[in-house]
């Protein structure tokens, strides 16, 4: 029972540098989210997708890029990385909008 | 705009004693939701409760109780004979559909909990 996978778990980046972090999900979910988890800030809302096809803004979201081509991943992209965009980032699924989560392991990214 | 306060950043207590999280919130929707979520060293996030604005009754599961009041626009989280297992970050969380849809939770920066065996 998978729940939500995310890949990789660890990265480091050069600045200037891009990448795809992948997020799967096996529980048929419509919601998916991306996060970033900082010190002291708690958890903020990059992106997030209502459906398969679409996606919107979050609290959070310059510098980054997302799509949802199939339901069950939702792929989020640094096209250019920035020593800000050093965090743990965390995707998420939900059933509808207001109900429980289910969380990634997260992943670790540096950017240097 | 919601926004959701933990002002315990960070809390300590001994094996087998009672701790309170607090959570305050704010926002203009009638009709909201509150959850909490807690995150063990390991890192990842598992959900604990969610609640309704319509649905103030207290809450109890095993050793957790919730107070939801909704005249402080508080939702407690109480933790009864603490265990080291307790030791985590606890978040709490308002989702509120006025502000941009129910899909844009808010999360509050979550307290610490170290349980001292």
């Amino acid at each position: 029972n998978a729940g939500v996978t995310q890949t990789p778990k660890f990265r480091v980046l050069k600045t200037g540098q891009s990448m795809t972090l992948l997020c799967a999900q096996d529980m048929n979910h419509e919601y998916m989210y991306w996060y970033r988890q900082d010190p002291g800030m708690g958890l903020r809302l990059i992106h997030y997708s209502v459906g398969e096809g679409t996606t919107a803004k979050g609290e959070v979201p310059d510098g980054y890029n997302v799509s949802r081509l199939k339901k069950q991943n939702f792929l989020l992209g640094l096209e250019s990385a920035a020593p800000s965009q050093t965090s743990v980032y965390f995707c998420a699924s939900s059933y509808l909008g207001n109900t429980e989560a289910f969380f990634g392991q997260g992943t670790r990214l540096t950017v240097v | 705009a919601q926004k959701v306060t933990q002002a315990q950043t960070e809390i300590s207590v001994v094996e087998k004693e009672d701790v309170t999280l607090d959570c305050v919130y704010e926002t203009r929707d009638t009709t909201y939701y509150l959850f909490w979520y807690k995150q063990p060293p390991s890192g990842e996030l598992v959900f604990l409760i969610r609640r309704n604005s319509f649905d103030e009754q207290n809450e109890i599961s095993g050793r957790y109780s919730w107070n939801f009041q909704k005249s402080t626009s508080s939702f407690n989280f109480t933790i009864t004979a603490s265990q080291v297992v307790d030791s985590a970050v606890y978040f709490c969380a308002l989702s509120g559909g006025k502000s941009g849809g129910y899909q844009k939770v808010t999360f509050g920066i979550g307290t610490k909990l170290q349980v001292i065996p």
